[in-house]
């Protein structure tokens, strides 16, 4: 069965350190997503990405945020400056239509 | 804007007996809505979902979920639990729509199912 994979599964990274997180969707998708999960909240949107351009934002994915989908096949979140409060578990997820979301394994981001 | 209510965030169950994770939600628009599994140490899993038709759908698993509409209420039920149902379970919505489809998630519920 296809899935979303998403490497590494766990990165350590100093605080102010540049971080890229990597994703292969499903293939045949569209729609193209990141989610974080900050140990014990709520799991919380990103970014989404349609047609090789952002088509939606939350107020977390400031300029120290970018996403990029280089080959046709990867997905990735790169964090400019990290920081503490970046550490989180990290998902992507990808879509067909825009409706159902299948998600990856999640990669946890741990700043030091 | 959505947000979504997750009332309890641990249910301990015995196995074998039924269970009802509860969601309500608040939105302006029409909405999809989404349960997805997330088990120990693994990503998140769709579960079942309700986009249009029947407000009542299933799992291949033996979960389903009714839209109810005028509670705002996407309740998860199981009829008889197993060991293997424990897991965190999410509730979620996204507006129609809306270009991205964002999901909006509940704050979870973790299910114990005791032996």
């Amino acid at each position: 069965e296809p899935e979303v994979t998403q490497t590494p599964s766990h990165q350590v990274t100093q605080m102010g350190q540049e971080v890229i997180l990597r994703c292969v969707p499903i293939s045949n998708h569209l729609y193209f997503y990141w989610y974080r999960q900050i140990l014990g909240q709520k799991v919380e949107f990103l970014v989404s990405f349609y047609n090789n351009e952002i088509s939606e934002k939350s107020e977390i994915f400031d300029d120290q945020f970018s996403v990029e989908r280089p080959d046709g096949s990867n997905f990735t979140l790169k964090i400019r400056s990290t920081k503490l409060e970046d550490s989180a578990m990290y998902f992507c997820a990808s879509s067909a239509t825009g409706r159902s979301a299948f998600f990856g394994q999640g990669t946890r981001l741990t700043v030091v | 804007a959505q947000s979504v209510t997750q009332l309890d965030s641990q249910v301990p169950v015995f196995e074998e007996a039924p269970v009802e994770l509860r969601c309500n939600y608040s939105s302006s628009v029409s909405v999809y809505l989404f349960w997805y599994v997330q088990y120990p140490n693994q990503g998140l899993q769709l579960l079942l979902k309700y986009l249009s038709g029947s407000t009542l759908v299933e799992s291949i698993n033996g979960f389903e979920a009714e839209f109810n509409k005028s509670q705002t209420s996407f309740h998860l039920r199981k009829p008889s639990v197993h060991i293997s149902d424990t897991a965190e379970y999410f509730c979620a919505v996204s507006a129609i729509n809306n270009a991205g489809n964002m999901l909006t998630f509940g704050g979870g519920t973790r299910l114990m199912v005791k032996p």
